[in-house]
């Protein structure tokens, strides 16, 4: 596709349940990333895919997170037993992840919006 | 690590008025420097972004930047916003080499344009 995009655009669940967050990168990006964003807050960087292997978890909450990426495309957020604390905005973002160019600009999706009830 | 601040977090002008939204950087090395906007229910969209070189960085949509390294600012322009405008901005600085580069947001800054 042309741009990044995220399934689904917006998700209730009910605390205590698993989730799982969608994004398909521009193609050929080799680099994918997660951030969230709380209601009226910034973003928070969770995590780095550079191909299929993740060298930057560090910004992952807690063991209840977990990413995956497949084909070098499709990456998928999986939150476990889901909490209030949970409810916000989940970006994502691609760049082209090219060695030296040293101007790997981030495209973003549309987001999912998750609310935890 | 690097950081971003955004000292406003509300601003309100009116259409037709110039805009300057503040962003402050700290970071040990030339930083690259970016400003997206996010209008209401859309996902970030790049305006502009500064690397090297040149240190008035022009964008979409008529916005433009300049790059003062001795204030670590970065800070937004439009001379003349229009009710479009009206959407959050965040500055970021990104860090890193090769293909990664870990990117810091700031808080954002909500524009409102009144008529």
């Amino acid at each position: 596709g042309a741009g990044v995009s995220q399934s689904p655009s917006n998700k209730v669940t009910e605390k205590g349940k698993d989730v799982e967050l969608r994004c398909d990168p521009i193609s050929g990006h080799t680099a994918l990333y997660w951030y969230r964003q709380r209601l009226g807050q910034g973003l928070e960087f969770l995590i780095y895919f550079q191909g299929n292997s993740a060298p930057d978890k560090s910004g992952l909450p807690s063991d209840r997170f977990s990413a995956e990426r497949t084909g070098e495309s499709v990456s998928t957020l999986t939150i476990q037993r889901t909490q209030q604390e949970d409810s916000a905005v989940y970006l994502c973002a691609s760049s082209l992840g090219s060695s030296g160019t040293g101007t790997n600009t981030q495209y973003f999706g549309p987001g999912t919006r998750l609310t935890v009830l | 690590a690097q950081s971003v601040t955004q000292p406003d977090i509300h601003i309100t002008v009116s259409e037709g008025a110039s805009l300057e939204l503040r962003c402050n950087y700290s970071y040990g090395a030339t930083p690259y420097l970016f400003w997206y906007v996010q209008s209401p229910g859309q996902g970030l969209q790049l305006l502009l972004k500064y690397f090297s070189g040149d240190t008035l960085v022009q964008g979409i949509k008529g916005f433009e930047a300049e790059f003062k390294r001795s204030q670590s600012s970065f800070n937004l322009r439009k001379p003349s916003v229009h009710w479009s405008d009206a959407a959050e901005y965040f500055c970021a600085v990104g860090a890193g080499s090769g293909g990664y580069q870990k990117v810091t947001f700031g808080t954002g800054t909500k524009l409102q344009v009144i008529p």
